[in-house]
C-alpha cells in the first residue's frame, strides 16, 4: 500500500531562517506529488505541485520542492520564512495509475515566531 | 466564485444514530472526493467520484459508511450506527477531473458522544 512520511512534525523557526521540510514516500510505480497547507482557520490550499519534467518545481509564496526519485523524497524548501507561513503542510501523492486517491503524510505544524 | 461548501460545520451526534453529511462541490467539477481527518494526522482518503459513479471506494472504513452522488453534483455521505471512533473532520474536495488540483471545503466536524 502507499504511504507518506513527513519526517517532522513540529518545526519551529524565527523570520528569515530556511525551511525544510521532509517527506518520503512508498509507492512502486509512478507518482504525482502535491504539497498542500493550511492556515489557521482556513482551508486546506495546493502549495505546489509535480507530475513529470523538472524535478525542481516552484509553487505559491516563494515555496519550491524538490523530486528525487531515487530517494523516493519530495522536500519543501524556503530560503526565508515569515510570521504568516505558520501553518500545517501536508505532503500528498497519488499513483499516475489512480490519480484520485490522494495519500496524505501526518502533516508538520510550523511555527514562525516575529 | 463559490468554492466547496459543507453542511453542517457541526454535528454531534449519540453512540448508534444515523448521520448525514452533504457536500457541494464547485459548479462544473466532474469529480468529487471524501476524506476523514483525525486529530493531530493527515486527511485519510475515503471515496472519489468521477461523475455520478463511485471510482473508488477502497477507503471507506467498513459497511457503515456509504456515500452517493446521483446527479452528478452533490455529495452525500453517510455513517449508520455511529461509534465513537467516528469522530473526526470530514472534508470534501473537488477537481475539474481527477489530474487536476483538488479544491477542499471547510469540512464537517463528526463528534459521537
Amino acid at each position: 500500500a502507499q504511504s507518506v512520511s513527513q519526517h517532522n512534525h513540529h518545526v519551529i523557526l524565527s523570520e528569515a531562517a530556511s525551511l525544510e521540510l521532509g517527506c518520503n514516500y512508498s509507492y512502486g510505480g509512478t507518482v504525482n506529488l502535491f504539497w498542500y497547507v493550511q492556515y489557521p482557520g482556513q482551508h486546506l490550499q495546493l502549495l505546489l505541485k509535480y507530475f513529470s519534467g523538472d524535478p525542481l518545481v516552484k509553487g505559491i509564496k516563494g515555496f519550491e520542492a524538490e523530486f528525487i526519485k531515487s530517494k523516493f523524497s519530495f522536500n519543501l524548501r524556503k530560503p526565508s520564512v515569515q510570521w504568516s507561513d505558520t501553518a500545517e503542510y501536508f505532503c500528498a501523492v497519488t499513483p499516475s495509475s489512480n490519480t484520485g486517491k490522494l495519500i496524505f503524510g501526518q502533516g508538520t505544524t510550523l511555527q514562525v515566531k516575529p | 466564485g463559490a468554492g466547496v461548501s459543507q453542511t453542517p460545520s457541526n454535528k454531534v451526534t449519540e453512540k448508534g444514530k444515523y448521520v448525514e453529511l452533504r457536500c457541494d462541490p464547485i459548479s462544473g467539477h466532474t469529480a468529487l472526493y471524501w476524506y476523514r481527518q483525525s486529530l493531530g494526522q493527515g486527511p485519510e482518503f475515503l471515496i472519489y467520484f468521477q461523475g455520478t459513479g463511485a471510482a473508488d471506494d477502497s477507503g471507506l472504513p467498513n459497511d457503515r459508511f456509504f456515500a452517493v452522488r446521483p446527479e452528478g453534483s452533490v455529495s452525500t455521505l453517510k455513517i449508520q450506527r455511529t461509534e465513537r471512533g467516528d469522530s473526526a473532520v470530514y472534508l470534501c474536495a473537488s477537481s475539474q477531473g481527477t489530474i487536476n488540483e483538488q479544491f477542499f471545503g471547510p469540512g464537517t466536524r463528526l463528534t459521537v458522544l
